[in-house]
């Protein structure tokens, strides 16, 4: 196990649902970011907290909205999404934001929009 | 241009082969290097960071070239378990926030 732990492992929501993923890390990092994986693409990053703070957010459009309430738990919540959105979304964390770091993933959640 | 390509792939090799994947990034600023595995449908694992006199780890060597802005991975002795997607990224410093930059990843499947 990574020390980051992400759930629900597989969503599928229609276009007018909300509902919102959870990432807890155990690790004692003070980043945490969400990337997106879509299939044949690679990883592209979401949002970056640092210290709870949003340091970067990657023009993701509106119905995706992070939230970090403290430095180790991050959540994106959903709402109004659209069939593109289905993706592997990954929840990662690292000792800071200041770019040389390792980066531990969680396990990510499949989601589906229908 | 992507500021991170890699060998597009896929690599398909028999067991105990060498097999070596390429990666370069556009941006001279970059600062550190890493390589990470990936498992069909999972999580992108760390395998190995990269340093500029190259690094081994058991059968996994990597290395760096700055002049070049080039990194390789070289697998020796492949293992049907290295069968994986290798995705290499490229950190850099970006304000007061970090910027992680990943290729597109080379298929690697060993075969009996």
């Amino acid at each position: 196990e990574t020390g980051v732990t992400q759930t629900p492992r597989h969503l599928v929501m229609g276009m007018t649902n909300k509902k919102s993923l959870k990432c807890e890390q155990h690790l004692g990092h003070n980043a945490m970011y969400w990337y997106k994986q879509s299939a044949k693409k690679p990883l592209e990053l979401m949002f970056v907290y640092s210290l709870e703070e949003r340091v970067e957010n990657n023009s993701v459009p509106s119905r995706f909205s992070p939230e970090c309430p403290n430095s180790s738990h991050l959540f994106l919540h959903l709402h109004t999404l659209q069939p593109e959105d289905s993706a592997l979304y990954l929840c990662a964390s690292s000792q800071s934001a200041r770019g040389r770091e390792k980066l531990f993933f969680g396990s990510g959640t499949q989601l589906s929009v229908l | 241009r992507k500021e991170v390509e890699q060998d597009p792939g896929p690599f398909n090799v028999p067991e105990g082969a060498t097999v070596a994947f390429n990666c370069t990034y556009s941006n001279s600023a970059s600062q550190s290097f890493f390589w990470y595995r990936q498992d069909c449908r999972k999580e992108p694992k760390l395998l190995m960071s990269v340093y500029s006199s190259g690094n081994e780890d058991g059968r996994f060597t990597a290395q760096l070239n700055r002049a070049s802005q080039y990194i390789s991975l070289l697998i020796r002795d492949s293992k049907l378990s290295d069968s994986a997607t290798y995705l290499c990224v490229v950190n850099i410093m970006d304000t007061n926030a970090g910027k992680s930059t990943f290729g597109d990843g080379t298929t690697l499947t060993v075969k009996p």
